[in-house]
């Protein structure tokens, strides 16, 4: 069956310190993949797309890899600060239709000072 | 002030009671979507439209119901033959054929159902 799995449990990091969010998928071939935050009791907000012909992008702080091969994305967050914290989502087009697109789970993240 | 707006933020219903959720765009997308959220999961698709007059149903749309009369509406009710009602309720619009297909959201609305 389909599935989109994050880290399972919520990642605690120490500020100044690199966070690194992983999102598997099984039985899709996206042809992209995004993330989002999402901050408690908030709608969640773009950050990245990731195509896959492209390993890597980058975005500020943020870097995101895609390997299509292990069917793999890492998210990563580096000098990480208290306000990251939020939980990130990652998001992949449903190849059956156009414009449906599947969330993971989350995988909720705290900077601690 | 362009975006997504959803009222109202939080909604209180008795069991039984069909009641409908508001979701409005000044974005000029043709697509819009709803989703539900439930403590520490992640979003689950309802419904999606393309296009005015068309909709689909995704992954959990029973006991749900939505209309698209005007590209920038998309409400949803919620009936009451949806068995577990309370929920965070999102709704998002994007570009359909943008080249990267990113996803606004609204700030969500918190139904419960006693």
């Amino acid at each position: 069956s389909q599935k989109i799995e994050q880290n399972s449990e919520a990642l605690n990091i120490q500020e100044g310190k690199t966070a690194t969010l992983t999102c598997n998928y099984t039985n899709y071939s996206p042809a992209y993949l995004q993330w989002y935050r999402q901050d408690p009791g908030r709608g969640p907000v773009f950050l990245l797309l990731i195509r896959e012909n492209e390993k890597e992008k980058r975005k500020e702080r943020l870097k995101v890899t895609f390997d299509t091969t292990l069917k793999q994305s890492l998210f990563h967050i580096t000098a990480s600060q208290p306000a990251d914290s939020a939980t990130y989502l990652c998001a992949l087009r449903d190849e059956t239709s156009y414009d449906k697109v599947i969330f993971g789970p989350g995988t909720s993240l705290s900077v601690i000072p | 002030d362009g975006g997504i707006t959803q009222s109202p933020k939080y909604l209180f219903r008795k069991e039984g009671q069909n009641v409908t959720l508001s979701c409005e765009q000044n974005l000029n997308h043709d697509a819009m979507y709803w989703y539900r959220q439930d403590p520490g999961q992640g979003l689950r698709l309802i419904y999606y439209s393309q296009i005015v007059n068309d909709f689909q149903k995704g992954d959990i749309a029973e006991g749900y119901s939505v209309s698209r009369e005007k590209k920038e509406s998309f409400p949803l009710t919620v009936t009451s033959a949806q068995k577990n009602p309370t929920a965070f309720y999102l709704c998002a619009s994007s570009i359909l054929g943008a080249a990267n297909y990113e996803q606004y959201f609204g700030p969500g609305t918190r139904l419960t159902v006693t």
